[in-house]
C-alpha cells in the first residue's frame, strides 16, 4: 500500500498568481499521476511525473501552465501558473500500488483550489 | 477517449439493487471501479483484468466483457453507505499504468 500526504488541502488564490501543490509518498514509486477534477465532473489526467525525466502531459495540458517537478522517487510538485477562475478545481496526486492481490491507484487527499 | 457510464444518476431506496455500466470505444486491458464521496478522494473498490473476469466482495460485484469493451458494477441490497459517485477507470495496455476515468454515476440511497 501507499500513503500520500498532499498539501495544501485547500487554498483561495487571486487571478494571475501561481500555486504549488506538494505530494509526498511513504514509499518509492516510479510514476506519480496528477489529476484535475472540476466541480461535478470526473477526474482528468493532467500529466504523469517520472523521476529523472520530464513529465508526460495529456492533450490539453501544457508544461507552461502546469509545471511539474519530480526530484526523487517519493516526492512531486504541481504548479498551477497564472491562475484564472477556470482553474478552480480539486487537484489530486496518485500512485499505483498493491493492496493484497489487487493493483490500484492510491490518492492523496486532494487540494481544493478556488481562484477569485 | 473517456469511457461513458450509465446511468448518469440513480436514486434508490435502501435494500434495492443497482447496476452501473461503463463502456469504452477502445480495447481495454483492465477496468477499475472507484467510489467517491463528496469532499473526499476516490476509494478503490475492485479491479478486473482482461479475460472476462467477474469479481465480488460482500454485496458489490463487477464483470468485464472485453469483447464488448464494457464493464458493469452490481450493487445488491444497497446500504446508505453506498451513496456517492462511482467512476470506472480504464487501462488500455498492460504496464501503461495511467487510468482514464469514466463520466461518473451519482448514486443516492434513501432510507
Amino acid at each position: 500500500s501507499a500513503v500520500i500526504s498532499q498539501k495544501p488541502s485547500r487554498d483561495i488564490c487571486q487571478r494571475g498568481t501561481s500555486l504549488t501543490i506538494q505530494c509526498q509518498v511513504d514509499s518509492q514509486v516510479t510514476m506519480m499521476f496528477w489529476y484535475r477534477q472540476q466541480p461535478g465532473q470526473s477526474l482528468t489526467l493532467i500529466a504523469t511525473a517520472n523521476q529523472g525525466s520530464e513529465a508526460t502531459y495529456e492533450s490539453g495540458f501544457v508544461i507552461d501552465k502546469f509545471p511539474i517537478s519530480r526530484p526523487n522517487l517519493t516526492f512531486s510538485t504541481l504548479t498551477v501558473s497564472n491562475m484564472s477562475p477556470e482553474d478552480s478545481s480539486i487537484y489530486l496526486c496518485s500512485v499505483r500500488g498493491w493492496r493484497g492481490s489487487d493493483e490500484k491507484l492510491f490518492f492523496g487527499s486532494g487540494t481544493q483550489l478556488s481562484v477569485l | 477517449q473517456q469511457p461513458v457510464q450509465s446511468p448518469q444518476a440513480v436514486i434508490l431506496r435502501e435494500g434495492e439493487d443497482a447496476v452501473i455500466n461503463c463502456s469504452s470505444s477502445k480495447a481495454l486491458y483492465s477496468v477499475h471501479w472507484y467510489r467517491q464521496k463528496h469532499g473526499e478522494a476516490p476509494v478503490f473498490l475492485m479491479i478486473l483484468l482482461k479475460g472476462g473476469e467477474q469479481k465480488g466482495h460482500d454485496k458489490i460485484s463487477a464483470s468485464f466483457n472485453e469483447k464488448k469493451q464494457q464493464s458493469s458494477l452490481y450493487l445488491t441490497a444497497s446500504q446508505l453507505s453506498y451513496s456517492g459517485t462511482y467512476f470506472c477507470g480504464t487501462e488500455m495496455n498492460f504496464g501503461n499504468e495511467k487510468l482514464t476515468f469514466g463520466t461518473g454515476t451519482r448514486l443516492t440511497i434513501i432510507p
